[in-house]
């Protein structure tokens, strides 16, 4: 199946600076998918993205497909964006997982 | 639209004992798809469906047993509770054509003893 790889695993931020997390994958894929996972453990679709880069308020994503990996940018980082954030790619219908970055914002 | 719902919440089995989790959609969406997650794993799929009649297999399907009579639901039944099948249990769903927007229920803590 199509490697999934994420990094940090961890980040710890203070309230208000940025970061970015990666994603590199193993393969052509069809899709790419960024997803948080808050500390009550719902996850939340947070861009689908197979190409390209979109933005939705201070979160933002760019996906290089031909270069095989995706990026997610935090700006203004507040203690609501602590969690575990996901990517996801998908390849015949199946969606792989990478393993998550956990990213703690302290105020 | 209550989106994807799963029940139950919380679940402790015996070795050995039967059970199926529910899942069921709102949004009219072909896909469905079932899924594990394990600490520092990352969430692995179990089974998939494209559309009533129609399941397949993910990367993690044995001892699971999925079934799809109705665009709305879709059961996950373990056939004989294993402590390595202690996890929490997510449910998705999309629509748009071909894989869209993944959705996802709320969550199922199974604990086998």
């Amino acid at each position: 199946g199509i490697q999934v790889e994420q990094s940090p695993p961890d980040l710890i931020l203070q309230e208000g600076a940025n970061s970015t997390l990666r994603c590199n994958f193993s393969d052509s894929v069809n899709n790419l998918q960024w997803f948080h996972q808050n500390p009550w453990g719902q996850l939340i679709n947070l861009f689908y993205i197979p190409s390209g880069t979109k933005q939705n308020g201070r979160l933002s994503a760019t996906t290089v497909a031909t270069e095989r990996y995706s990026l997610l940018y935090i700006s203004s980082s507040q203690t609501t964006d602590s969690g575990v954030y996901f990517c996801a790619v998908e390849a015949g219908y199946k969606l792989s997982f990478g393993a998550g970055t956990t990213v703690t914002v302290r105020a | 639209n209550a989106g994807v719902t799963q029940t139950p919440k919380f679940q402790v089995l015996k070795t050995g004992q039967s059970m199926t989790l529910q899942c069921a959609q709102d949004m009219n969406h072909e896909y469905m798809s079932w899924y594990r997650q394990d600490p520092g794993m990352g969430l692995r799929l179990i089974h998939y469906s494209v559309g009533a009649g129609i399941t397949d297999q993910g990367e993690v399907p044995n001892g699971y047993n999925v079934s799809r009579s109705t665009t709305e639901d879709f059961p996950l039944r373990l056939l004989s509770a294993a402590p390595s099948q202690t996890s929490v249990y997510f449910c998705a769903s999309s629509g748009g054509g071909r894989m869209g927007e993944q959705y996802f229920g709320p969550g199922t803590r199974l604990t086998v003893t």
